[in-house]
């Protein structure tokens, strides 16, 4: 069965480096997300994507944040200068269409800020 | 509370016996769905019920949806030590599409 593959596992940076995140949907998927769940928090939505664009952010999605889909098949998320804070589990998803379908999760990139 | 809380927070059964989480929430939503997560790994899709649904079946789970009352149900009948796994409701909330909101989960241990 497809699934939704991230890559690393785990990436350990130092604070005010910048870090990617990146992402392979299923492939005939059109809408991508990102969502973080800080240890022992539920899980928040980041951001969708969707024809190239943003289509919806959250309040957590700052000037830090960005997000690219810099080919057919990859989906990365940029922190440009990362913060203690933003160390967590970012999850990557995507879905076949919006409204009323599954959205399909990779196992998260676990994000560790020294 | 906030949109989409879980409860109980943990539930341990004895292998066999069925187990019922209950998932509460505030606004209009499109559809609700249920995830399993095993520790330290991704969110799996379990079931996706829509609005206008009351309730839907697949496999040993069983989810209903009471719009009225803003509430949602996942019962596992039959429980399986693989079955040992956090579950959470997410509400595909109506204004903003497909953002999914979270609850804080389910704590399920299923005992052999």
């Amino acid at each position: 069965e497809p699934e939704v593959t991230q890559t690393p596992s785990h990436q350990v940076t130092q604070m005010g480096q910048e870090v990617i995140l990146r992402c392979v949907p299923i492939s005939n998927h059109l809408y991508f997300y990102w969502y973080r769940q800080i240890l022992g928090q539920k899980v928040e939505f980041l951001v969708s994507f969707y024809n190239n664009e943003i289509s919806e952010k959250s309040e957590i999605f700052d000037d830090q944040f960005s997000v690219e889909r810099p080919d057919g098949s990859n989906f990365t998320l940029k922190i440009r200068s990362t913060k203690l804070e933003d160390s967590a589990m970012y999850f990557c998803a995507s879905s076949r269409d919006r409204g009323n379908q599954p959205q399909h999760f990779g196992d998260g990139t676990r994000l560790s800020i020294l | 509370s906030q949109q989409g809380e879980e409860d109980p927070q943990a539930l341990s059964i004895q292998e066999g016996e069925n187990a019922t989480m209950n998932c509460s929430y505030k606004t209009s939503i499109n559809n609700l769905q249920w995830y399993r997560q095993n520790s330290g790994r991704g969110l799996v899709h379990l079931i996706l019920i829509r609005s206008n649904e009351r309730e839907k079946h697949s496999g040993r789970l069983r989810v209903t949806l009471d719009t009225s009352k803003k509430s949602s149900s996942l019962l596992i009948t039959a429980s399986r030590a693989a079955d040992t796994a956090s579950y959470f409701c997410a509400t595909d909330v109506l204004e903003y599409g497909n953002k999914l909101v979270f609850g804080a989960g389910t704590i399920l241990r299923v005992k052999s």
